[in-house]
Formats: structure tokens, C-alpha cells, sequence
């Protein structure tokens, strides 16, 4: 596609219950982030896949909060047992890879959620 | 610690008039640092890059400068338009992990 794509763009859910966020990167970017953005606040770093190397898991806030990259491609951000204070929209960026040319990171429309 | 502040937290202004938005990092070593702009309810777009060597860059109506030294950077908006309103936000990226660091952005109102 022309860009990153996000789905749902919203998704409202029950306290406990678990939910996935999916993200399709451009094609061809190595590299995908996953962000989190409360509302009025910056963003903040999850997680982060650059090809075949390790992810950097650094910023998932709890072990409630997993994701997976299949094939390079997209990527999946799973929320277990899902709290209120997990309300926020969840950004998605990808990237040619790294190095300054390449870094910059197009972003998905996000999805917002909500817990009740 | 590694970290990217801006300033102010929001900004009001007219429509038509000049306004210039701060970033300051502690991040070591450097790569790059990038502008981007945060529209209501969009994802962020890149704005402008700049690298060591660079100490200004222009995208339109948007002026960039860098100061290396001092680990500071602006950004210049010129007769600026209702479409700028929106969050400006900073990123650096430190070279050797690739890491990159967003700030917390600056929210800026265009009002007529």
C-alpha cells in the first residue's frame, strides 16, 4: 500500500478483556515501531522490530503487553486482560531501516481504544 | 540519561505571525535530529532532518537550526496559517543503538 495502515481504527472493550492492534508497514521498511499516546500527552515508545535482530522490547509497560512481526511484515500488538488506564491510541510507524537516510518513520493512523 | 526536552508545553498566536518553538537534548552519541508535525487525530509527519554538520535547514514556511555544542535546536514558523496548528514534536537519535527519542511536543494554536 501507499502507507502504513492500521486496523481497527477504533476498537471499544471490556476491562479483562485481551485485545489485537495490527499494523501493515510500507512495504519494504525493515524497521516498525509500535507507540502509545494518552490523551493530550507525547508519544511513548513500546516496542521496536528492525529486521531479523531481537526486537526491542524496552518500552512495553507491563507483561500484559506482547507483539510479534510475522515474515518482516506485519505486526501484531496484543494487550492482555485489558486495564482502563490501557485507553490511549496506539501509532504505528515503519521505516527504510536505520542510519540518519533512512530513520525517518511514516506513520499509521493509529487506533484508539478504549476500555470500559 | 538520555532525554529530548521542548518548550513551551503550548503556544497561541495569530494568524500571519512568526513563531519559533525550542528543543534541548541530552542525547549522546548524536545522529540526527528530526522535526515532525502532529496533526489532530493523524499520526506524526517528518518535518525536517538535520545531522551534526547542519545547522539550518528550511522545509517551506518551516526553518530548522541546529547548534550542536550547545544541544539545541529550533524551529521557525513564518506567517503562519490555521493549518499549523497542531503538536511539533522533536526526535533525536543516538548513533550507536539507533535508539530514537521523541520529546514531549509543542502544542501550537493558529487562531484568526
Amino acid at each position: 500500500g501507499a502507507g502504513v495502515s492500521q486496523s481497527p481504527s477504533n476498537k471499544v472493550t471490556e476491562k479483562g478483556k485481551d485485545v489485537e492492534l495490527r499494523c501493515d508497514p510500507i512495504s519494504g521498511h525493515t524497521a516498525l515501531y509500535w507507540y502509545r499516546q494518552s490523551l493530550g500527552q507525547g508519544l511513548e515508545f513500546l516496542i521496536y522490530f528492525q529486521g531479523n535482530s531481537a526486537p526491542d522490547k524496552s518500552g512495553l509497560p507491563s507483561d500484559r503487553f506482547s507483539a510479534e512481526r510475522t515474515g518482516g511484515s506485519v505486526s501484531t500488538l496484543t494487550i492482555q486482560r485489558t486495564q482502563q488506564e490501557d485507553s490511549a491510541v496506539y501509532l504505528c510507524a515503519s521505516s527504510l531501516g536505520v542510519g540518519r537516510s533512512y530513520n525517518e518513520q511514516f506513520f499509521g493512523p493509529g487506533t484508539r481504544l478504549t476500555v470500559l | 540519561k538520555n532525554q529530548v526536552e521542548q518548550s513551551p508545553q503550548s503556544l497561541i498566536i495569530l494568524e500571519g505571525k512568526n513563531c519559533t518553538l525550542q528543543c534541548n537534548y541530552t542525547v549522546s552519541p548524536f545522529s540526527n535530529l528530526r522535526w515532525y508535525k502532529q496533526d489532530t487525530g493523524r499520526g506524526p509527519v517528518s518535518l525536517t532532518i538535520m545531522t551534526f554538520s547542519e545547522n539550518t535547514k528550511s522545509n517551506g514556511r518551516y526553518t530548522a537550526t541546529l547548534d550542536a555544542d550547545t544541544k539545541q535546536s529550533s524551529l521557525h514558523i513564518t506567517a503562519s496559517q490555521l493549518s499549523d496548528s497542531a503538536s511539533y514534536i522533536c526526535v533525536v537519535t543516538q548513533t550507536s543503538y539507533d535508539k530514537v527519542i521523541f520529546g514531549p511536543g509543542t502544542s501550537l494554536s493558529v487562531i484568526p
